[in-house]
């Protein structure tokens, strides 16, 4: 069970909004940065966030980022089937002297 | 541009020691900014960060493979490698290695992949 929480899945249709959030704890989101990333089907993971809401160059103003205490939440808007893929949450858990990853979220776009 | 590939063997009998390398190209292992590591991803599963290491030392490890893995940096052959022992059916992965962009952990994020490679543990 991973220490940061996603929900298995969202999906959405294409042109909509779609949220995915990341729970954790004061012990990880709460003070560190928090990074996501984009896993397209068969490739190695891609930064799509980082520092809580800074986009590599690259990276569309579609993906977003809105963090809140001990959650953060990554916004796509108009979404293409191309955003079909994992989506993955990570930061530093000072408890744990660890990177933890979340769990992972699945996004369909139908 | 840095980039990173993976190597080593596909298949790794149970009990036995993972060991893989990563060549960096395009740029010096030994850059002041990064942290270089590997995260492992089980058939159908997340991901896991296994450690990191600085090219001088300092390095991180997860704590639940803590007692079996070992990440070290060879500045002369631009590569940094990984040694998982005691394997398992369980450490069956794919196996990325990663830089992480930042000398301070708490601001860590993986920046540059491999392509990933994957290793079977069976006898």
């Amino acid at each position: 069970q991973s220490v940061l929480t996603q929900p298995p899945s969202v999906s959405a249709a294409p042109g909509q909004k779609v949220t995915i959030s990341c729970s954790g704890s004061s012990s990880n989101i709460g003070n560190n940065y928090v990074s996501w990333y984009q896993q397209l089907p068969g490739t190695a993971p891609k930064v799509l966030i980082y520092d809580n809401n800074k986009r590599p160059s690259g990276i569309p103003d579609r993906f977003s980022v809105s963090k809140s205490g001990t959650s953060a939440t990554l916004g796509i808007t108009g979404l293409r089937t191309g955003d079909e893929a994992d989506y993955y949450c990570g930061t530093w858990d000072y408890s744990l002297s660890a990177w933890v990853f979340g769990g992972g979220t699945k996004l369909t776009v139908l | 541009q840095l980039q990173l590939q993976e190597s080593g063997p596909g298949l790794v009998k149970p009990s036995e020691t993972l060991s893989l390398t990563c060549t960096v190209s395009g740029g010096s292992i030994s850059s002041s900014s990064y942290y270089w590591g590997w995260i492992r991803q089980p058939p159908g599963k997340g991901l896991e960060w296994i450690g990191s290491v600085y090219y001088s030392g300092s390095p991180h490890y997860n704590p639940s493979l803590k007692s079996r893995v070992t990440i070290s940096v060879d500045t002369s052959k631009n590569q940094f490698s990984l040694w998982l022992s005691s394997v398992t059916a369980a450490d069956t992965a794919v196996y990325y290695c990663a830089n992480a962009n930042n000398m301070i952990p708490a601001r860590w994020y993986f920046d540059l992949w491999g392509r990933g490679t994957l290793v079977t543990v069976s006898s």
